[in-house]
């Protein structure tokens, strides 16, 4: 069964940078495209940033520029590399996978919280 | 961007009832779309796919549907378990956009 767990979440300060992974067990991640999806507190589901087999990206506006996605093939293991940090990105992030060449997100991470705050 | 918008935000009722909430997007998103399930504290759930199909694992009293105002996610028959917070998704163009949410919650 495929698994995967976010860590490295934590508390920052406006303009830090912070470090998300997601190990994922049961499956291999470069065989399917890998998201980050997030969840401020109270409110709903907004995609942040997904990541191709072969390596290609997108983002969303709000954090291009700011937020890297990427894996490490040998751990099984996405990233993303949170730069230029905002109070407005306070939120639960999780990763998730979807099977290629579809866009749904059929397994999911417990996600990991984010709070930037001064 | 896709805007995906919900209807209604949130609905109660009763188990056993018939619930079906809408998602229009403000452009085609052709049958790219998914639903899912999300209760408190817990990540998001696959429910239906491509607008129409089934997820492995989901039971058979949710089925996703179009109508002339959009799509739908319709339950049934209301299980206790079912109460929660539904989102739709588009999958047809970059940004993946959500929509804010219905929320059902028992009468």
């Amino acid at each position: 069964e495929a698994q995967l767990v976010e860590s490295g979440g934590g508390l920052m300060q406006p303009g830090g940078s912070l470090r998300l992974s997601c190990a994922g067990s049961g499956f291999t991640v470069s065989s399917y495209y890998m998201t980050w999806v997030r969840q401020a507190p109270g409110k709903g589901l907004e995609w942040v940033s997904l990541l191709y087999g072969g390596g290609s990206t997108h983002y969303a506006d709000s954090v291009k520029g700011r937020f890297t996605i990427s894996r490490d093939n040998s751990k099984n293991t996405v990233f993303l590399q949170m730069n230029s940090l905002r109070v407005e990105d306070t939120a639960v992030y999780y990763c998730a996978r979807s099977l290629p060449p579809e866009l749904y997100f059929d397994s999911w991470g417990q996600g990991t919280l984010v709070a930037v705050s001064s | 961007d896709i805007q995906m918008t919900q209807s209604p935000s949130s609905v109660s009722a009763s188990v056993g009832d018939r619930v079906t909430i809408t998602c229009r997007a403000s452009q085609s998103v052709s049958r790219y779309l998914a639903w899912y399930q999300q209760k408190p504290g817990e990540a998001p759930r696959l429910l239906i796919y491509g607008a129409f199909s089934l997820q492995r694992g989901v039971p058979s009293r949710f089925s996703g549907g179009e109508s002339g105002t959009g799509f739908t996610l319709t339950i049934t028959s209301l299980e206790p378990e079912d109460f929660a917070t539904y989102y739709c998704q588009q999958a047809f163009k970059f940004p993946l956009t959500f929509g804010q949410g219905t929320k059902v919650d028992l009468k």
